[in-house]
């Protein structure tokens, strides 16, 4: 199947700090990219829906400013959380899907996020 | 809007015995069905899928689920577990080429 890598699989940045996650797809063009939160124990909650050239739809309740993304390819996706905080640590999944009608999400290792 | 509804948040069962996982879902219109398993802090991985066709649908690691279009339910079932299929299991639902709408997972933990 087609394979997204995510990297960094684990980063532990200082209140304050911005933190830069990537999301590849390898063998395929991703024309959308999803990123999910995960919160312990708990599902995955979606935060925006990139498309590639084009500004990233956020979910309700999402600060836009605070996780900036880009998708300035159709193989990578960039989530880039500012000014992180303790509360914003959490696990961090993104998928994408092959082609635009794709009916079927490849997902990414997962980035654990630790803000101290 | 999509709705997915895990019925169990833990399901314990014993080595080789038989385990069901249920998941209903609310939409009005045609959805494309899936199962994921997760490993402690690694991302999702897919175990089947239903797009259209046979109800029953075959997936990886011995995994089955059973579309059940007047029941709204997707019950992925496996007739013997192992050990190894101890991880967490996330139903998703899907219309189109939307985002992928999550239930809450459910913590399969096989018992030696």
């Amino acid at each position: 199947g087609a394979v997204v890598s995510q990297h960094p699989s684990r980063v532990i940045c200082k209140s304050g700090t911005s933190v830069k996650i990537e999301c590849r797809s390898l063998d395929f063009q991703a024309t959308t990219m999803f990123w999910y939160r995960q919160f312990p124990k708990q599902s995955l909650m979606l935060m925006a829906t990139s498309n590639e050239g084009s500004k990233a739809t956020y979910e309700q309740g999402v600060e836009k400013d605070k996780f900036l993304i880009n998708h300035a390819s159709l193989t990578l996706s960039t989530l880039t959380v500012t000014s992180a905080h303790p509360e914003d640590s959490s696990f961090y999944i993104c998928s994408a899907g092959q082609g635009a009608q794709a009916t079927e999400a490849f997902f990414g290792q997962g980035t654990r996020l630790t803000v101290v | 809007a999509q709705s997915v509804t895990q019925l169990d948040s833990q399901v314990p069962v014993f080595e080789e015995a038989p385990v069901e996982l249920r998941c209903n879902y609310s939409s009005s219109v045609s959805v494309y069905l899936f199962w994921y398993v997760q490993y402690p802090n690694q991302g999702l991985q897919l175990l089947l899928k239903y797009l259209s066709g046979s109800t029953l649908v075959k997936g990886i690691n011995g995994f089955e689920a059973e579309f059940n279009k007047s029941q709204t339910s997707f019950h992925l079932r496996k007739p013997s577990v192992h050990i190894s299929d101890t991880a967490e299991y996330f139903c998703a639902v899907r219309q189109g080429n939307t985002p992928l709408v999550f239930g809450k997972g459910t913590r399969l933990s096989v018992i030696a």
